[in-house]
This record gives structure tokens, sequence and C-alpha cells, in this order.
């Protein structure tokens, strides 16, 4: 079975400082990970998937499959950063499953 | 054309009623997808077509009937609706490639009444 868990449905910073959204995840064969982003009244659009390995908007993603994690870092918040942010996994078929997401809010 | 358009923006029906959702992509995806999102919930998969053909189904209850008619358009039939079905319903859809992503519509604003 497939499993995603963020264990933070709050968080909350100010500009400038670190931000982190954990994520862990289940599954037995190898997954292909995501970070979604669902900003204020916009669509959910992908923000990072751990193939790529690349850096968007400031942040980074790597899968650490020792600790089944897919933790979403970035150095320095912005106010423009808030939004929701979910963790989704597809394992080995057309299900992408989310979890139960992030509110993250940066204050100013 | 690189989105997933997604009509009508908002439906109101009732419980008697037949509606319908449409969902539409020309990025050649071939696989395409509905979920269902309630407020402040997570996107729950419904129905996953894999070059045309119902591949997934998550027990989705029988008063949602899917529609694939061509690799570009992909429908969403709705009868006999219950209040507690009021939700986002987001159209998704992806090529067939390693680790490719969703990319997502609008959504469908449902209100049963």
């Amino acid at each position: 079975a497939q499993r995603v868990t963020q264990p933070e449905k709050l968080l909350s910073v100010f500009k400038g400082a670190p931000v982190e959204l954990k994520c862990n995840y289940s599954y037995s064969g190898s997954p292909e990970l995501f970070w979604y982003v669902q900003y204020s009244r916009q669509r959910l659009q992908l923000l990072l998937r751990h193939i790529s390995r690349e850096s968007i908007k400031g942040f980074t993603a790597d899968l650490n499959k020792g600790e089944t994690s897919f933790h979403l870092k970035k150095p320095f918040a912005q106010e423009e950063d808030s939004a929701m942010y979910y963790c989704a996994l597809r394992g080995g078929s057309e299900k992408l499953v989310f979890g139960k997401g992030t509110k993250l809010t940066v204050n100013p | 054309d690189t989105e997933v358009t997604q009509t009508p923006k908002h439906l109101v029906m009732g419980m008697t009623n037949k509606k319908s959702l449409k969902c539409e992509q020309h990025m050649g995806h071939r696989a395409m997808y509905w979920y269902k999102q309630k407020a402040k919930k997570p996107p729950e998969l419904m129905f996953v077509y894999s070059y045309e053909k119902l591949s997934i189904n998550e027990s989705v209850p029988s008063r949602f009937s899917p529609e694939c008619p061509n690799s570009s358009l992909l429908n969403l039939h709705l009868h006999a609706l219950q209040p507690e079905d009021s939700a986002l319903y987001l159209c998704a859809s992806r090529p067939g490639a390693y680790n490719s992503p969703l990319h997502f519509g609008n959504g469908t604003r449902l209100t049963v009444t």
C-alpha cells in the first residue's frame, strides 16, 4: 500500500527564516515522489519531483530511502511562499496519492 | 496549448438532476484523472483513464460515471448526487514517462442542493 504522511498541518515562519516541510512515505518498491503547491485561488501545480534534483523557487527536496523521507526545504522563506503544500507518491501504477498537506504561512 | 481546461467552473445541481463535467487537454497526454477535493483536504483519486481505457476506479459510487470519448477529452457524468458530494472536482493529465508529473485543471466547484 502507498501512504504519505505530512506530520505538520500548519507551519508558520518569519520572512527570511529557513523552512522545512516534512514528508514521510510508505511503499515497498521504488517510489516516484513529488511536491505540489496550491496558492490561494490557483490550481494545484508541480513544485518538485525527486528525479530531477533541481531547485525551484529556491526549494529543494532530497529523497532519503533509508528514512523514507522527501522533506522540502528552503533556506530563506519569502512571503509569496505562503501556500498549501502537498507531498505525493506514485508507486508502480497510475495512482498518485497525496499527503494531507501542510499550510505554510510566511509572516513579514 | 499546455493547459488542462475544465468546464464549467461552477455548477449547482439538485439531487434529481443529471449533469456532466468536462475536461480537455491537447498536450498528447495518455493518462487522465478525476480527483475530488473537499475544503481543506487533499485531493482524493476517483478514476484514472490510461490510453482511453479505465484503469483505476477507487470504489466510487455509481452516481459518478466517467467517460473518455477520445485521448483529449474526459467527462464525469453526475446523477442523483447527494449534498455530501459537494466539492471541487479536479481533472489532471500526464504523459506516460517515468516520474512525469500530473498537470491539473482549475477544477469545477460543484454544489449539490
